[in-house]
C-alpha cells in the first residue's frame, strides 16, 4: 500500500482480555518498529524488527506483551491479559533500513491503534 | 538514558500569532534531533531536523535551532496558521542509543481564526 496501515483504528476490551493489534508496513521496508503513545506521555518504544535478525525486545514492558513479523512484512503485537495502564495509543511505523533512516528522513509512521482497556 | 523534555500543553494561538514550543534533551554522545508533527487522524511525520550543532533545521515556515550549549532545539514560527493546529513532538536518536527515537510528551498546538 502506500503507507503503513494499522487495524484497528479503536478496540475496547475489557480487563483481562487478550488482544491483537495488526501492522502492513510499506512494502519492501525490512525495519519495522512499534511505539506506544500514552495519555501525557511521550513516544515509548515497545520493539524492533530487521530483517532477519534477532527483534530488540528491550522496550516491551512486561511478559504479557510480544510481538512477531511474519515473513518480514506483517507485524502482530498481542497484549495478554491486557490491564487498564495498557490504555494507549499504539504505534507502529517502518523504514527501508535500521537507525539511518531516522537522520535520511525514511520514517514513515502509520496512524495508530487506540486501545481503551475497560 | 536519552531524555526529552517539551513544553507541556496544550497551546491556544490566534491565528498570525508567534509560536514557541520549548524542548530540552539528555543524551550520550551526539544526538540528532527531530520535531514530528501529528496531524489529526493522521500518523507522525517528520517536521524537520537537525544533525549537529548549530545546525538550524526548517520546514513549513518552522525552525529549530541545535544549541549544545543549552542542550535545547526549540520550535518557532513566526506566524501560525489554523492548518498548523496538531500535536507537536520533539525527539532524539544518538549515537549511545538502541536503534529507537526517544520523544517528548508532545504539545497539543490549536490555533484559532
Amino acid at each position: 500500500g502506500a503507507g503503513v496501515s494499522q487495524s484497528p483504528s479503536n478496540k475496547v476490551t475489557e480487563k483481562g482480555k487478550d488482544v491483537e493489534l495488526r501492522c502492513d508496513p510499506i512494502s519492501g521496508h525490512t525495519a519495522l518498529y512499534w511505539y506506544r503513545q500514552s495519555l501525557g506521555q511521550g513516544l515509548e518504544f515497545l520493539i524492533y524488527f530487521q530483517g532477519n535478525s534477532a527483534p530488540d525486545k528491550s522496550g516491551l514492558p512486561s511478559d504479557r506483551f510480544s510481538a512477531e513479523r511474519t515473513g518480514g512484512s506483517v507485524s502482530t503485537l498481542t497484549i495478554q491479559r491486557t490491564q487498564q495502564e495498557d490504555s494507549a495509543v499504539y504505534l507502529c511505523a517502518s523504514s527501508l533500513e535500521g537507525r539511518a533512516s531516522f537522520i535520511n528522513e525514511k520514517l514513515f509512521f502509520g496512524s495508530g491503534t487506540q486501545l481503551s482497556v475497560l | 538514558g536519552n531524555s526529552v523534555t517539551q513544553m507541556e500543553g496544550p497551546v491556544t494561538l490566534s491565528e498570525e500569532a508567534f509560536l514557541t514550543i520549548n524542548c530540552t534533551y539528555t543524551a550520550t554522545g551526539y544526538p540528532s534531533l527531530f520535531w514530528y508533527v501529528q496531524y489529526p487522524g493522521e500518523g507522525l511525520q517528520l517536521l524537520l531536523k537537525a544533525t549537529k550543532a548549530d545546525d538550524k533545521g526548517s520546514n513549513k515556515g518552522f525552525e529549530a535551532t541545535y544549541r549544545k550549549e543549552t542542550t535545547s532545539f526549540h520550535l518557532e514560527k513566526g506566524s501560525v496558521q489554523v492548518s498548523d493546529s496538531a500535536v507537536y513532538f520533539c525527539a532524539l536518536i544518538s549515537s549511545g542509543s538502541a536503534r529507537q527515537l526517544t520523544f517528548g510528551s508532545g504539545t497539543q498546538l490549536t490555533v484559532l481564526p
